[in-house]
């Protein structure tokens, strides 16, 4: 079946650090994939999506690009920022595009 | 309405006892899906609604769990005899029907069983 694998945090960086998020699949055809994030007592919010290979996806200065033949999905953001804080789920959607799979979800911690 | 709107946001309840909980999603949204998040932890898939379809029950922890929707409306998630390890946010999503689109989060139940 489907399945979404994704770095396990916490991850802390410090203010204006370079961000990487690693997210890898597994599914059979061509899912969609997502980036939800999570801000602390709140629901998840989309952060951005991409529907077919070599996509690039980008939102608040995060971008993920679909590569079909690394089945990844990394989450980049150039400059982080403390209210960048959350916690960061990539999922994806298959061919029966009916039921999103997630990841265990990553805690990004952005210090001062 | 604009968003998913879940109800309570907050609930506390002693162990043994039965809550409802409530999820009103996107208007035309056909799918509507439960999910549960323990302290610290990813999304568990519950149970998933669509349209006029037997719904997807796959996730559910216990026969003490059911859920209910009627037509493309509320639905309520249901738990009987609660117990401690019940403790969780509860996470109601809906979407049409489409691979491209993903989810609609609402903002989530904290149920504490005490």
């Amino acid at each position: 079946g489907d399945s979404v694998t994704q770095m396990e945090g916490p991850v802390t960086l410090s203010e204006e650090a370079f961000l990487t998020i690693n997210c890898t699949y597994t599914a059979t055809g061509y899912p969609s994939l997502f980036w939800y994030v999570q801000y602390p007592g709140e629901g998840l919010q989309l952060l951005l999506k991409a529907t077919k290979a070599d996509d690039k996806g980008s939102n608040k200065g995060f971008e993920a690009t679909y590569r079909k033949e690394t089945t990844s999905f990394h989450l980049e953001k150039g400059s982080v920022q403390v209210s960048d804080s959350a916690v960061y789920f990539c999922a994806l959607m298959g061919n029966a595009g009916n039921m999103l799979t997630f990841g265990g979800g990553t805690r990004l911690m952005v210090k001062p | 309405g604009a968003g998913v709107s879940q109800s309570p946001s907050n609930k506390v309840t002693e162990k043994g006892k039965d809550v409802e909980l409530r999820c009103d999603p996107i208007s035309g949204h056909t799918a509507l899906y439960w999910y549960r998040q323990r302290l610290g932890q990813g999304l568990e898939f519950l149970i998933y609604f669509q349209g006029n379809s037997a719904p997807d029950k796959s996730g559910l922890p216990s026969d003490r769990f059911s859920a209910e929707r009627t037509g493309e409306s509320v639905s309520t998630l249901t738990i009987q005899r609660t117990q401690q390890e019940d403790s969780a946010v509860y996470l109601c999503a809906s979407s049409l029907a489409s691979r491209t689109r993903g989810y609609t989060f609402g903002s989530g139940t904290r149920l504490t069983v005490v």
